[in-house]
């Protein structure tokens, strides 16, 4: 059963427009949700994180939106710059976790169209 | 963010010969580090979790004795492909996490292991 689910392969967005990338959870545990960008052959980068005290979590173009009701969290690029294009997952982990990884998404290709 | 070096970045070897990558973290102490394998195309593969000291623990259906694990210091994890068949060539990926409750994984480099 996967708990953590990116229901979107891929996702092509103009350039200088918002990305929106999605995530949905079942494990209602979980309190910290981590977003990685990873381009072919390379290691995934971290890219933001979000607390389940909070709703949103800004840096820069990326911000990280959390409804826990729902169990959603969303990633959104804004402006889309080409060099955006990379593949992302999310990844979520529940307190007091001590060595266990992190729970990771299949991820969303993310196209990036100048 | 923190760094996490992995070395060498690609290395090719022939059938049954052994491979070691190592992962370092440069600039914390990891209590615990990872290792990934990721097929093309496909997702990433958890094969086990490192934790200084101590044995590691593997996901089920990887052989511990193919990939042996040794996470000999905070700062070192290795990695061991024993006896190398084609099949085994992938991109390996190591991760490491600071510290009990430091949640966020730091992922190396990648290694390419072509095996002929």
């Amino acid at each position: 059963d996967q708990q953590v689910k990116q229901n979107s392969p891929s996702l092509s967005v103009q350039e200088g427009r918002i990305s929106i990338l999605n995530c949905d959870y079942t494990n209602s545990m979980f309190d910290y949700f981590l977003w990685y960008k990873k381009y072919p052959a390379e290691g995934p980068t971290f890219l933001i994180s979000i607390s389940s005290i909070k709703d949103k979590n800004e840096d820069g173009r990326f911000t990280v939106f959390l409804n826990k009701s729902a169990k959603h969290l969303s990633l959104h690029i804004v402006p889309s710059q080409p060099g955006d294009s990379a593949v992302y997952f999310c990844a979520a982990s529940q307190p007091n976790s001590g060595n266990t990884p992190l729970v990771f998404g299949k991820g969303t290709r993310l196209s990036v169209i100048a | 963010g923190a760094v996490v070096s992995q070395h060498p970045s690609r290395v090719i070897c022939k059938s049954g010969t052994s491979v070691k990558i190592e992962c370092r973290s440069l600039d914390f102490q990891a209590t615990t580090m990872f290792w990934y394998r990721q097929f093309p195309k496909k997702s990433l593969m958890l094969m086990a979790t490192s934790n200084e000291g101590s044995k590691a623990t593997y996901e089920q259906g990887v052989e511990k004795d193919k990939f042996l694990i040794n996470h000999a210091s905070l700062t070192l994890s290795t990695l061991t492909v024993t006896s190398a068949h084609p099949e085994d060539s992938s991109f390996y990926i190591c991760s490491a996490r600071q510290g009990r409750g430091q949640e966020t994984q730091y992922f190396g480099p990648g290694t390419r292991l072509l095996v002929l």
